[in-house]
């Protein structure tokens, strides 16, 4: 089945600086890449996504890149600021299923 | 945007009974609904697929008959851990796509259950 493997684990920026989480896919069908940011204790929350006839996509200070030659996606977060301090997944779809894989997560903490 | 409801917020049970959490979609119509678990720390793992009128399809290593789940209806999933034991203890998300969608799952406040 898919796999999605997400880098880092764990990071930290001073408030300002940027940001970057980087996941890996194994299904080369899988057509659909979300980002979903986690408070604790509450629903995740899709900021961006994006789909495999696109490389890039932004909205204001995220964007998101697809490599699908090399099966990877990236977030990009730009001028963080305390609040985006959270957990963040990637997650692909497969074209034909329903159900999406999620990466293992990375813990965002933004120092001011 | 679609909302997605989730009760209870948290549960608190004795070793051996039996919890049943709802989810229900507000102002969208879901056929399939999703069923995660999150333990502390970790990912978000997929349990079930839940069909709307048709037995729940479940992933790789999970009991269905300890994780009962029914679909009744095009905007109600239900999920019953039944003999819940310590190690149940979890983050139980359940979510949606709105028919027709593909793709973005919109997502319940979560269950958190605590078995003593």
């Amino acid at each position: 089945g898919e796999n999605v493997e997400q880098h880092p684990s764990t990071l930290s920026v001073q408030e300002g600086d940027s940001a970057v989480i980087k996941c890996t896919y194994s299904d080369s069908a899988s057509n659909y890449f979300p980002w979903y940011k986690q408070e604790l204790g509450k629903r995740p929350q899709l900021i961006i996504d994006i789909r495999s006839n696109v490389g890039e996509k932004k909205d204001q200070r995220i964007a998101v890149t697809l490599n699908k030659t090399a099966k990877h996606f990236s977030l990009h977060i730009t001028e963080t600021q305390p609040e985006d301090s959270a957990v963040y997944f990637c997650a692909s779809l497969r074209a034909g299923r329903r159900a999406l894989t999620f990466g293992s997560g990375t813990r965002l903490q933004v120092q001011p | 945007g679609a909302v997605v409801s989730q009760h209870p917020s948290w549960v608190i049970c004795k070793s051996g009974t039996s919890v049943k959490i709802e989810c229900r979609s507000l102002d969208f119509q879901a056929t399939t609904m999703f069923w995660y678990r999150q333990f502390p720390k970790q990912s978000l793992m997929l349990m079930a697929t839940s069909n709307e009128g048709s037995k729940a399809t479940y992933e790789q290593g999970v009991e269905k008959d300890k994780f009962l789940i029914n679909h009744a209806s095009l905007t109600l999933s239900t999920l019953t851990v039944t003999s819940a034991h310590p190690e149940d203890s979890s983050f139980y998300i359940c979510s949606a796509t709105r028919t027709g969608d593909t793709g973005e799952l919109f997502f319940g406040e979560g269950s958190r259950l605590t078995v003593l």
